[in-house]
């Protein structure tokens, strides 16, 4: 298994707090992403990091920001959460060399509720 | 913008049965990867197909890549208890381009 760590694995916030998740890796994998999995959407993109300080926005970027110092560690941050970011949270990892398809490896995820 | 559909959303079987779920899309992918996932976990890739017509074997699992590369199928042949969970299709449009994921084919194999 890739040795990759989500923290926390559950939380319970209020409306309008922030809140930061964080994704370790051990494996040194350049390309990093940030999931978001709701029934009946499968997992949608939120923001991914081709390297450190480089990142991205994925297909549902509004109201989160994400931060990468190290190779390591991936931070997704809700500035404000609001009710319609409770979710589940995954953190993924590859190699993506760009001559080949991009094979992921995911965290174990994060529950996030927000009351 | 690349969407990709599976069917069914959910499926109960008993033990013992044959099953098939689809992923489709009206895109053409260079590849198709099929995951599982269990409750509480995170997805784990079970196989990547990137020839149109190709078809690929693991175990009791089948998986087949269109001829035209816009649809995958994964056939389970006697499906056990331990094949319950989601089961997620992802494709890519060029070696370029994010990896896109279906909404998942929940499977529950009844002992």
């Amino acid at each position: 298994d890739a040795g990759i760590t989500q923290s926390p694995r559950h939380k319970v916030t209020e409306t309008g707090t922030p809140v930061t998740l964080r994704c370790h890796q051990t494996e040194n994998h350049r390309y990093m992403y940030w999931y978001r999995q709701d029934p009946g959407h499968g997992l949608r993109l939120i923001h991914y990091s081709y390297g450190v300080k480089d990142t991205d926005k994925g297909e549902v970027s509004d109201g989160y920001s994400v931060s990468r110092s190290k190779t390591e560690d991936f931070l997704l941050t809700l500035e404000s959460a609001t009710s319609s970011q409770t979710s589940v949270y995954f953190c993924a990892i590859s190699e993506s060399t760009r001559s080949s398809t991009d094979t992921q490896y995911f965290g174990p995820g994060t529950r996030l509720t927000v009351l | 913008t690349q969407l990709l559909e599976q069917s069914p959303q959910f499926l109960s079987i008993q033990e013992g049965e044959n099953l098939t779920v689809y992923c489709n899309s009206s895109s053409v992918f260079s590849s198709l990867q099929w995951y599982r996932q269990e409750p509480g976990e995170g997805p784990v890739l079970l196989v990547t197909v990137v020839t149109g017509g190709e078809v690929k074997k693991l175990k009791r699992l089948t998986f087949q890549f269109g001829d035209a590369r816009k649809d995958s199928s994964l056939h389970i042949t006697a499906a056990q208890p331990g094949d319950t969970g989601l089961y997620l299709c992802a494709g890519q449009g060029t070696s370029y381009d994010k990896v896109i994921f279906g909404p998942g084919t929940s499977l529950s194999v009844i002992p």
